[in-house]
C-alpha cells in the first residue's frame, strides 16, 4: 500500500512552454501532497505544500505565478511550470502524506524535466 | 573554486562491512526523523524513522540512532550489501501548528564495492 505515481517520468520541452506534473495517491487518500526539485548531487527542497481544496503554500522563493499547484482531489496534485526556462531543468518529485496525524509522507518516482 | 552544494559527501564500504551514515539536524524543537534512501533517477524510499523520545529504533538490517544533545543522527546498515549502494538522507519534520513538512539533510552517497 501507499502508492504515489507521478506522470510523465521524463519530459523535454522548449523554453517559454509549460509543463504540467501529476502526481497521484493511487490507494489512498492523501489530505496534503508535497512538492520538491532536486538539482543534480543536491538534497531535496520543499516548493510548496498543498492541501486538497486549498491554495498551495509556498516555500520562501518559489514563485507561485511560475509553480502552479492545484489539488482537486483527495489523490491528485498538479504542478505546472509556466514559461518553462533552462534554469528550470530539474528533478521533480512530490510526496503524498495521509491525514489522521500521521507523519509519514510517500514520495513519488520523479519527474525528470529538461528544458531546451 | 568549490560551489556550494555540488560535493555529496561519500561512504565507500566492502561488501559484508557494516556501515554508519551520520547527520547533523539544524532545529532542536523537530520531533521525528526519517531516512531515506534515493537510488538513481528515482524518489526517495524510506527506511526507517525515529520520534524525539526515542534514542534507537531498529529494523531488518538497520538501526537509527539519536542523539538530541548534539542534535545528531545516524543511520546504521549490518552486512552491507551492493543493492544498499545509494544516496542517503536525512530528513526532520519541523511540526508548526498542523505542519508536516520535511527538511532533507544534504545526503551521503554509499558505495558498496563486491
Amino acid at each position: 500500500g501507499a502508492v504515489v505515481s507521478q506522470h510523465p517520468s521524463r519530459v523535454i520541452c522548449k523554453s517559454g512552454t509549460s509543463v504540467k506534473i501529476e502526481c497521484r495517491s493511487l490507494d489512498f487518500q492523501a489530505t496534503t501532497m508535497f512538492w520538491y526539485r532536486q538539482f543534480p548531487k543536491q538534497s531535496l527542497m520543499l516548493m510548496a505544500t498543498s492541501n486538497e481544496g486549498s491554495k498551495a503554500t509556498y516555500e520562501q522563493g518559489v514563485e507561485k505565478d511560475k509553480f502552479l499547484i492545484n489539488h482537486a482531489s483527495l489523490t491528485l496534485s498538479t504542478l505546472t511550470v509556466t514559461s518553462a526556462h533552462p534554469e528550470d531543468s530539474s528533478f521533480y518529485i512530490c510526496s503524498a502524506r495521509r491525514g489522521g496525524g500521521m507523519n509519514e509522507q510517500f514520495f513519488g518516482p520523479g519527474t525528470r524535466l529538461t528544458v531546451l | 573554486g568549490e560551489s556550494v552544494g555540488l560535493h555529496l559527501p561519500t561512504l565507500s564500504v566492502q561488501e559484508g562491512d557494516n556501515s554508519i551514515i551520520n547527520c547533523a539536524y539544524s532545529n532542536s524543537a523537530s520531533d521525528y526523523f526519517i531516512w531515506y534512501k534515493q537510488e538513481s533517477g528515482k524518489g526517495p524510499q524510506f527506511i526507517i524513522d525515529i520520534r524525539s523520545n526515542m534514542d534507537k529504533r531498529q529494523g531488518q538490517r538497520v538501526t537509527v540512532l539519536l542523539n538530541k544533545t548534539v542534535k545528531h543522527l545516524s543511520l546504521q546498515i549490518a552486512a552491507t550489501q551492493p543493492g544498499d549502494s545509494a544516496v542517503y538522507f536525512c530528513a526532520e519534520n519541523m511540526r508548526g501548528g498542523s505542519n508536516y513538512k520535511l527538511t532533507f539533510g544534504k545526503g551521503t552517497l554509499l558505495t558498496v564495492n563486491p
